[in-house]
């Protein structure tokens, strides 16, 4: 079946440390996105990619980097940077349609990150 | 300023009741998505509407774009425990990447459905 794999699904992170969230996705999606959701504040973009070896920061970049090295593939390093990285890290995809705003974003079911 | 607000932010109903969940939008709306999200896992696509009073059904949920494209409503017929969880409504905003394909989300509703 189609989907978007994310891993773990439960991340520790000690002070200091970078740490790297994975986002896989076999929909064949040109466009995937990265999202940290927080209780009682919605959803929040990190950082954003419509294509292979392009990114783009969203509105909470700071603190995080990615990569898309592969059309598959769009993991998310929270590095050390990042003072309060405990939230839910959420992934999403979204095929390429005739307009920007025909396609829904597909997620997948998400990754909590804690502090030790 | 919230650019999109969702109301109420929490409801409890019956089993059996219906219900109304609405989104609203400063600005105009180019696109307007409804999500379902389980605590603790992923959000599921329910529907989207694009054009000025367009209404689609899917099962036992309704959702419609007001004719001036500015609020949507998300109408749950004969509530069911299954129907509990978090709802989102997602727009692409001018400003916000919208041009881009990107979505601005309500901080969600909450749904709790009492057997």
């Amino acid at each position: 079946d189609g989907g978007i794999t994310q891993s773990p699904k439960y991340l520790f992170r000690k002070e200091g440390q970078n740490v790297t969230l994975s986002c896989e996705q076999n929909l064949n999606h040109d466009a995937m996105y990265w999202y940290r959701q927080d209780p009682g504040q919605g959803l929040r973009l990190i950082y954003y990619s419509q294509i292979v070896n392009d990114f783009q920061k969203g509105d909470i970049a700071e603190g995080y980097s990615v990569s898309r090295e592969k059309k598959e593939s769009f993991p998310l390093t929270v590095t050390s940077a990042q003072k309060n990285p405990t939230a839910f890290y959420l992934c999403a995809s979204k095929a390429k349609g005739e307009g920007q705003f025909n396609q829904p974003q597909h997620f997948g079911d998400g990754t909590r990150l804690s502090i030790l | 300023s919230q650019e999109l607000e969702q109301s109420p932010q929490s409801l409890i109903v019956q089993e059996g009741k219906n219900l109304t969940i609405n989104c609203t939008s400063s600005k105009t709306l180019y696109g307007l998505y409804w999500y379902k999200q389980k605590y603790g896992e992923g959000l599921i696509f329910l529907m989207m509407l694009q054009k000025g009073g367009e209404e689609k059904s899917h099962e036992k949920i309704t959702a419609k774009l007001d004719e001036k494209k500015q609020q949507s409503s998300l109408h749950i017929t004969a509530s069911q425990p299954s129907h509990a969880g978090i709802y989102l409504c997602g727009a692409p905003l001018p400003g916000y990447g919208g041009s881009q394909g990107n979505l601005i989300f309500g901080k969600g509703t909450k749904l709790s459905v009492k057997p």
